[in-house]
Protein backbone atom coordinates (compact mmCIF):
# COMPACT_ATOMS: atom_id res chain seq x y z
CA UNK A 1 0.00 0.00 0.00
CA UNK A 2 0.96 3.28 -0.68
CA UNK A 3 2.72 5.08 2.38
CA UNK A 4 4.20 8.82 3.01
CA UNK A 5 6.57 9.17 6.75
CA UNK A 6 7.40 12.08 7.82
CA UNK A 7 9.60 11.10 10.91
CA UNK A 8 10.38 14.80 12.01
CA UNK A 9 7.14 15.85 14.10
CA UNK A 10 9.33 19.31 15.02
CA UNK A 11 12.14 20.80 13.62
CA UNK A 12 13.96 24.02 15.15
CA UNK A 13 16.20 26.07 12.55
CA UNK A 14 18.65 29.21 12.90
CA UNK A 15 17.60 32.28 10.51
CA UNK A 16 19.58 32.08 7.54
CA UNK A 17 19.96 29.09 7.65
CA UNK A 18 19.30 25.88 6.02
CA UNK A 19 16.85 22.89 6.65
CA UNK A 20 15.76 19.70 5.95
CA UNK A 21 12.68 18.35 6.27
CA UNK A 22 12.53 14.23 5.77
CA UNK A 23 10.13 12.49 3.70
CA UNK A 24 10.24 8.77 2.72
CA UNK A 25 7.78 7.27 0.57
CA UNK A 26 6.47 3.28 -0.30
CA UNK A 27 4.86 2.53 -3.41
CA UNK A 28 4.80 -0.29 -6.37
CA UNK A 29 3.84 1.77 -8.97
CA UNK A 30 7.24 3.32 -11.25
CA UNK A 31 4.50 6.57 -11.95
CA UNK A 32 4.57 9.18 -9.17
CA UNK A 33 4.33 12.59 -7.80
CA UNK A 34 5.39 13.89 -4.80
CA UNK A 35 4.42 17.53 -3.48
CA UNK A 36 5.44 19.45 -0.45
CA UNK A 37 3.17 22.11 0.94
CA UNK A 38 3.08 24.77 3.60
CA UNK A 39 0.68 25.32 6.14
CA UNK A 40 1.06 28.61 8.23
CA UNK A 41 -0.61 29.01 11.56
CA UNK A 42 -3.37 30.81 9.41
CA UNK A 43 -4.41 27.56 7.72
CA UNK A 44 -3.96 27.58 3.88
CA UNK A 45 -2.30 25.13 2.59
CA UNK A 46 0.29 26.25 0.22
CA UNK A 47 1.66 24.35 -2.78
CA UNK A 48 5.86 24.36 -2.88
CA UNK A 49 7.50 22.26 -4.97
CA UNK A 50 6.95 18.74 -7.51
CA UNK A 51 9.04 16.00 -8.17
CA UNK A 52 8.01 13.41 -10.67
CA UNK A 53 9.15 9.83 -10.53
CA UNK A 54 10.75 10.27 -14.36
CA UNK A 55 12.62 13.55 -13.29
CA UNK A 56 16.28 13.24 -14.39
CA UNK A 57 16.93 16.06 -12.00
CA UNK A 58 16.14 17.27 -8.43
CA UNK A 59 13.48 20.09 -8.40
CA UNK A 60 14.12 23.51 -7.31
CA UNK A 61 11.67 26.67 -6.64
CA UNK A 62 13.24 29.75 -5.62
CA UNK A 63 14.63 28.92 -1.83
CA UNK A 64 12.74 25.34 -1.93
CA UNK A 65 14.76 22.23 -3.55
CA UNK A 66 13.71 18.81 -2.83
CA UNK A 67 16.51 16.23 -2.70
CA UNK A 68 15.20 13.36 -4.34
CA UNK A 69 16.59 9.95 -3.75
CA UNK A 70 14.51 7.31 -5.81
CA UNK A 71 16.30 4.18 -4.78
CA UNK A 72 15.74 5.01 -0.84
CA UNK A 73 12.18 6.04 -1.76
CA UNK A 74 13.09 9.53 -0.22
CA UNK A 75 12.24 12.91 -1.31
CA UNK A 76 13.44 15.32 1.72
CA UNK A 77 12.68 18.89 1.20
CA UNK A 78 15.70 21.18 1.71
CA UNK A 79 14.69 24.61 2.69
CA UNK A 80 17.94 27.52 2.00
CA UNK A 81 18.35 30.98 3.99
CA UNK A 82 15.47 30.24 6.43
CA UNK A 83 13.49 32.77 6.93
CA UNK A 84 11.16 33.72 10.04
CA UNK A 85 7.98 33.31 7.86
CA UNK A 86 8.77 30.16 6.65
CA UNK A 87 8.06 28.72 10.08
CA UNK A 88 4.94 26.41 9.77
CA UNK A 89 3.99 22.71 8.56
CA UNK A 90 5.16 20.84 5.80
CA UNK A 91 3.63 18.05 4.12
CA UNK A 92 4.89 15.79 2.21
CA UNK A 93 2.39 14.02 -0.24
CA UNK A 94 2.88 11.55 -2.94
CA UNK A 95 0.13 11.02 -5.96
CA UNK A 96 0.35 7.41 -7.61
CA UNK A 97 -1.57 5.73 -10.03
CA UNK A 98 -2.90 2.34 -8.29
CA UNK A 99 -5.76 1.06 -10.26
CA UNK A 100 -6.02 4.19 -11.93
CA UNK A 101 -6.84 6.15 -8.52
CA UNK A 102 -4.45 8.89 -8.84
CA UNK A 103 -5.26 10.14 -5.41
CA UNK A 104 -3.07 12.03 -3.32
CA UNK A 105 -1.90 10.88 0.02
CA UNK A 106 -0.09 12.77 2.73
CA UNK A 107 2.18 12.42 5.47
CA UNK A 108 1.75 13.49 9.16
CA UNK A 109 3.73 16.88 8.66
CA UNK A 110 7.04 18.49 10.34
CA UNK A 111 6.17 21.79 12.29
CA UNK A 112 9.17 23.86 11.32
CA UNK A 113 10.00 26.76 13.56
CA UNK A 114 12.56 29.67 12.76
CA UNK A 115 14.84 31.36 15.43
CA UNK A 116 15.67 35.05 15.38
CA UNK B 1 -13.70 33.45 -7.56
CA UNK B 2 -10.51 32.31 -9.04
CA UNK B 3 -9.87 29.85 -5.86
CA UNK B 4 -11.38 27.00 -4.19
CA UNK B 5 -14.63 27.85 -2.26
CA UNK B 6 -15.42 26.48 1.10
CA UNK B 7 -18.84 27.61 3.20
CA UNK B 8 -19.51 27.80 5.66
CA UNK B 9 -15.86 29.39 7.39
CA UNK B 10 -17.65 28.05 10.87
CA UNK B 11 -19.85 26.15 11.98
CA UNK B 12 -21.08 25.16 15.36
CA UNK B 13 -23.57 22.94 15.93
CA UNK B 14 -25.62 20.62 18.82
CA UNK B 15 -24.13 16.91 19.21
CA UNK B 16 -26.44 14.83 16.83
CA UNK B 17 -27.39 17.17 14.56
CA UNK B 18 -26.75 17.15 10.70
CA UNK B 19 -24.24 19.32 9.05
CA UNK B 20 -23.59 20.32 5.51
CA UNK B 21 -20.15 21.57 4.30
CA UNK B 22 -19.66 22.81 0.94
CA UNK B 23 -17.28 23.08 -1.46
CA UNK B 24 -16.48 25.13 -5.19
CA UNK B 25 -13.88 23.76 -6.56
CA UNK B 26 -11.69 25.89 -9.42
CA UNK B 27 -13.25 25.90 -12.48
CA UNK B 28 -12.26 23.24 -15.15
CA UNK B 29 -10.92 20.81 -12.11
CA UNK B 30 -11.99 17.49 -12.71
CA UNK B 31 -10.92 16.23 -9.16
CA UNK B 32 -11.91 17.17 -5.70
CA UNK B 33 -11.03 15.80 -2.18
CA UNK B 34 -11.93 15.92 0.98
CA UNK B 35 -10.17 15.94 3.83
CA UNK B 36 -10.10 16.28 7.88
CA UNK B 37 -7.72 17.65 9.82
CA UNK B 38 -7.89 17.76 13.43
CA UNK B 39 -5.86 20.14 16.12
CA UNK B 40 -2.02 20.06 15.01
CA UNK B 41 -2.72 16.87 13.55
CA UNK B 42 -2.36 16.02 9.42
CA UNK B 43 -4.69 15.76 6.71
CA UNK B 44 -6.86 12.87 6.77
CA UNK B 45 -8.20 11.59 3.61
CA UNK B 46 -12.10 11.40 3.41
CA UNK B 47 -13.40 11.17 0.00
CA UNK B 48 -11.98 11.75 -3.48
CA UNK B 49 -14.31 12.52 -6.71
CA UNK B 50 -12.75 12.05 -10.11
CA UNK B 51 -14.47 13.15 -13.22
CA UNK B 52 -17.71 10.82 -13.70
CA UNK B 53 -15.63 7.84 -11.82
CA UNK B 54 -17.08 6.08 -8.70
CA UNK B 55 -15.98 8.09 -5.95
CA UNK B 56 -13.01 6.70 -3.66
CA UNK B 57 -14.86 6.76 -0.31
CA UNK B 58 -12.27 4.83 1.32
CA UNK B 59 -11.59 7.40 4.12
CA UNK B 60 -15.11 8.09 5.11
CA UNK B 61 -14.94 7.22 9.28
CA UNK B 62 -18.14 6.02 9.26
CA UNK B 63 -21.66 5.70 7.66
CA UNK B 64 -22.82 9.41 9.32
CA UNK B 65 -20.09 10.81 6.25
CA UNK B 66 -21.05 11.10 2.70
CA UNK B 67 -20.55 13.43 0.05
CA UNK B 68 -21.80 13.87 -3.35
CA UNK B 69 -20.51 16.31 -6.66
CA UNK B 70 -23.44 17.43 -8.52
CA UNK B 71 -22.86 18.22 -11.80
CA UNK B 72 -19.07 17.61 -11.86
CA UNK B 73 -18.72 20.78 -9.87
CA UNK B 74 -19.91 21.77 -6.26
CA UNK B 75 -19.44 19.31 -4.00
CA UNK B 76 -21.56 18.76 -0.62
CA UNK B 77 -19.76 16.95 2.41
CA UNK B 78 -22.32 15.54 4.89
CA UNK B 79 -22.30 14.15 8.29
CA UNK B 80 -25.57 12.67 10.66
CA UNK B 81 -26.25 12.40 13.43
CA UNK B 82 -22.77 14.67 14.58
CA UNK B 83 -20.44 13.44 17.62
CA UNK B 84 -18.32 15.52 19.59
CA UNK B 85 -15.14 13.42 17.33
CA UNK B 86 -16.31 14.85 15.01
CA UNK B 87 -14.95 18.53 15.61
CA UNK B 88 -12.18 19.41 13.22
CA UNK B 89 -11.38 21.83 9.93
CA UNK B 90 -12.59 20.12 6.74
CA UNK B 91 -10.19 20.87 3.68
CA UNK B 92 -11.63 20.65 -0.02
CA UNK B 93 -9.39 20.51 -2.46
CA UNK B 94 -9.49 20.02 -6.11
CA UNK B 95 -6.30 20.02 -9.18
CA UNK B 96 -6.58 18.91 -12.99
CA UNK B 97 -7.00 15.10 -12.29
CA UNK B 98 -5.16 13.80 -15.39
CA UNK B 99 -4.46 10.75 -15.67
CA UNK B 100 -1.24 10.49 -15.31
CA UNK B 101 0.33 10.83 -11.85
CA UNK B 102 3.25 12.39 -13.79
CA UNK B 103 2.23 15.21 -14.12
CA UNK B 104 3.09 18.51 -11.77
CA UNK B 105 -0.85 19.28 -11.11
CA UNK B 106 -0.93 20.26 -6.99
CA UNK B 107 -3.74 20.74 -5.43
CA UNK B 108 -5.66 23.97 -4.78
CA UNK B 109 -6.79 24.16 -1.30
CA UNK B 110 -10.09 25.92 0.29
CA UNK B 111 -9.78 27.92 3.81
CA UNK B 112 -11.56 25.30 5.32
CA UNK B 113 -14.57 24.96 7.04
CA UNK B 114 -14.07 24.92 11.21
CA UNK B 115 -16.97 22.34 12.68
CA UNK B 116 -17.10 22.36 16.35
CA UNK B 117 -19.41 20.36 17.79
CA UNK B 118 -20.76 20.96 21.34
Amino acid sequence: AQKITQTQPGMFVQEKEAVTLDCTYDTSDPSYGLFWYKQPSSGEMIFLIYQGSYDQQNATEGRYSLNFQKARKSANLVISASQLGDSAMYFCAMRDGPRGTYKYIFGTGTRLKVLA
Amino acid sequence: GAGVSQSPSNKVTEKGKDVELRCDPISGHTALYWYRQSLGQGLEFLIYFQGNSAPDKSGLPSDRFSAERTGGSVSTLTIQRTQQEDSAVYLCASSLGGRTPLSNQPQHFGDGTRLSIL
